[in-house]
């Protein structure tokens, strides 16, 4: 079965610092990668997404993230964080026979201003 | 605003009560899928229906039960209510079943007492 770990439980940091989230799956054919974000008190947003062809991948706000296939990984990355940015990411994948997402454990982001 | 519905927003019932989540999919799109957030599961994939039919199944109790009407809006029943069941659930869906991202709902919110 697949698995998503995302190793960072909570992370604070400063406005302007960079972010690099880390998203490791456990799976080996073809997989669909995700990560979302939720606001506090809100739903789950898309932030990007990769299927295929580039492995760096922009998504909205000023996230990237980096598909290495040699590591499973997709971190997820920002340049320069908001206060704005609070909230808790999840990181997800689905493979080419199962189109549900599974889920990492989320990794909640604090910017303090 | 991701097109997807959810209604209720908040849902309080007691032990050993029955209650009904309904969710309805953005304009064209075909599948549906649960998902319960719970502080110690984290999001997990329940079922997903695809243009009426069941497609897969997930960590769905038998208990829990769902289905999708003619018009694509779908239903959650969950029964036999416990505390541990207190979560919220989202829908998400996506146009089809290949390799789309999915588009998340506000959730229910269920409190059970």
């Amino acid at each position: 079965a697949q698995s998503v770990s995302q190793h960072n439980h909570h992370v604070i940091l400063s406005e302007a610092a960079s972010l690099e989230l880390g998203c490791n799956y456990s799976y080996g054919g073809t997989v669909n990668l995700f990560w979302y974000v939720q606001y506090p008190g809100q739903h789950l947003q898309l932030l990007l997404k990769y299927f295929s062809g580039d492995p760096l991948v922009k998504g909205i706000k000023g996230f990237e993230a980096e598909f290495i296939k040699s590591k499973f990984s997709f971190n997820l990355r920002k340049p320069s964080v908001q206060w704005s940015d609070t909230a808790e990411y999840f990181c997800a994948v689905n493979n080419g026979g199962r189109r549900a997402l599974t889920f990492g454990s989320g990794t909640r982001l604090q910017v303090q201003p | 605003d991701s097109g997807v519905t959810q209604t209720p927003k908040h849902l309080i019932t007691a032990t050993g009560q029955r209650v009904t989540l309904r969710c309805s999919p953005r304009s064209g799109d075909l599948s549906v899928y649960w998902y319960q957030q719970s502080l110690d599961q984290g999001l997990q994939f329940l079922i997903q229906y695809y243009n009426g039919e069941e497609r897969a199944k997930g960590n769905i109790l038998e208990r829990f039960s769902a289905q999708q009407f003619p018009d694509l809006h779908s239903e959650l029943n969950l029964s036999s209510l416990e505390l541990g069941d207190s979560a919220l659930y989202f829908c998400a869906s996506s146009p089809g079943t290949g390799a789309y991202e999915q588009y998340f709902g506000p959730g229910t919110r269920l409190t059970v007492t």
